[in-house]
């Protein structure tokens, strides 16, 4: 099982459609959680952490579920801005290298 | 303010060759990262370097290794290129151990 598992995707949804992404990971033993996007060919780009009590960033909406060990990430109002590939990121407690999973790109159709 | 800085930004090698990239970290970032992405694929991680040393080494073969310098700045050198080396190779940075990474925009190596 690879520690961290993603919607195999893509997804394509029209413009103004709420999308929600998840995640899971296997290492019970992390700590920091994050969101990145990546756009076609570019680096990766933090979006934003997730934080235990969930958090939300204007249109964008995160939470972890410790015990499931389970993330996700919610779009609302989707913009063609948003396509891109989201990568759903895990630190674990011990050692220092970020865990990517495989990613689950985003098209958001006019 | 740059952000971390990468280069080349494309490289083709042919297989036993070697190669060395370079990276500028984020003004103020003292914490180096190298991952490898194939296509298709998340980022993989090779290892970090704080201090000028390597603290921690992702699942790969010695045939990777790295340098970090006094002024943070790092290399990445692989020996004995095999085909299946080609990939976009990420520099990230950080402040020491604490928060998200920025990446930079990657060297695309492609081994012939």
């Amino acid at each position: 099982r690879k520690e961290v598992e993603q919607d195999p995707g893509p997804f394509n949804v029209p413009e103004g459609a709420t999308v929600a992404f998840n995640c899971t990971y296997s290492n019970s033993a992390s700590q920091s959680f994050f969101w990145y996007r990546q756009d076609c060919r570019k680096e990766p780009k933090l979006l934003m952490s997730v934080y235990s009590s969930g958090n939300e960033d204007g249109r964008f909406t995160a939470q972890l579920n410790r015990a499931s060990q389970y993330i996700s990430l919610l779009i609302r109002d989707s913009k063609l801005s948003d396509s891109a590939t989201y990568l759903c990121v895990v630190k674990p407690i011990y050692g220092q290298n970020f865990v990517f999973g495989p990613g689950t790109r985003l098209s958001v159709l006019p | 303010d740059a952000g971390v800085t990468q280069s080349p930004t494309h490289l083709i090698k042919t297989r036993g060759q070697q190669v060395t990239l370079r990276c500028s970290p984020k003004s103020g970032h003292d914490t180096v990262s190298w991952y490898q992405q194939a296509l298709g694929q998340g980022p993989q991680f090779i290892f970090q370097y704080y201090e000028e040393e390597e603290r921690q080494r992702g699942n790969f073969p010695d045939r990777f290794s790295g340098h970090q310098f006094p002024n943070y700045s790092s290399e990445l050198n692989v020996n004995a290129l095999l085909l299946g080396d080609s990939a976009l190779y990420l520099c990230a940075s950080r402040p020491g151990n604490s928060g998200g990474y920025t990446f930079g925009s990657g060297t695309r190596l492609t081994v012939v």
